[in-house]
């Protein structure tokens, strides 16, 4: 079946610094990929996709691109702030018949300090 | 355009009890899903929706169900309550069925059984 990795939090840096956050994946077809941010007592917001091979996603200052060959969408931001801090799940989505399902990671915590 | 909308917000139950939870997708939106958030678990699919039929199914027990309205308002019902089904329990809308089609959340029910 399909599923995602994420890299294990929390993540901890400090304003300014350059973040990644890993995620890989295992899909039958051409999925969907997807990062989502989830800030305290909210539900999930959409912060990038890309829907096919070395497509960029790009949002707010981050950005992954669909690696097929690592099977990777890895998140990157330059320069985070302190108003980053959340939770970011990797998902995505399979591509065989019509199907929208989100298969999600456990999520990465970040926390940025001053 | 306003977002997913998900009532109620907070919801308090006791074991034995049944609930229904209500999403109103955004305004054109055909596909509404559903999710259960646990710490353990993370984001596991429930079920998807179109144009009233269900379409997606995910792996959970039969005490919970789903219904979409004409007016593609989806409710969830869990009957039987467990204390493991405490949870956050997300609604997602989005245009179609497909892969690359993005999935718009709500802010989620806090489901507490006591």
């Amino acid at each position: 079946g399909n599923s995602v990795t994420q890299m294990e939090g929390p993540v901890t840096l400090s304003e300014e610094a350059f973040l990644t956050i890993n995620c890989t994946y295992t899909a039958t077809g051409y999925p969907s990929l997807f990062w989502y941010v989830q800030y305290p007592g909210e539900g999930l917001q959409l912060l990038l996709k890309a829907t096919k091979a070395d497509d960029k996603g790009s949002n707010k200052g981050f950005e992954a691109t669909y690696r097929k060959e690592t099977t990777s969408f890895h998140l990157e931001k330059g320069s985070v702030q302190v108003s980053d801090s959340a939770v970011y799940f990797c998902a995505l989505s399979a591509s065989t018949g019509t199907a929208s399902k989100l298969t999600f990671g456990t999520g990465t915590r970040l926390q940025v300090t001053l | 355009k306003a977002g997913v909308t998900q009532t109620p917000r907070y919801l308090i139950k006791t074991r034995g009890q049944q609930v229904t939870l209500s999403c109103s997708p955004i305004s054109g939106h055909r596909s509404v899903s559903w999710y259960q958030q646990t710490p353990g678990q993370g984001l596991q699919f429930l079920f998807e929706y179109f144009s009233e039929t269900q379409r997606n199914k995910g792996n959970f027990p039969g005490r919970f169900s789903g219904r979409q309205f004409s007016n593609s308002r989806s409710e969830m019902n869990v009957s039987t309550l467990e204390l493991g089904d405490s949870a956050l329990y997300l609604c997602a809308s989005s245009q179609g069925l497909y892969s690359y089609n993005e999935q718009f959340f709500g802010p989620g029910t806090r489901l507490t059984v006591l």
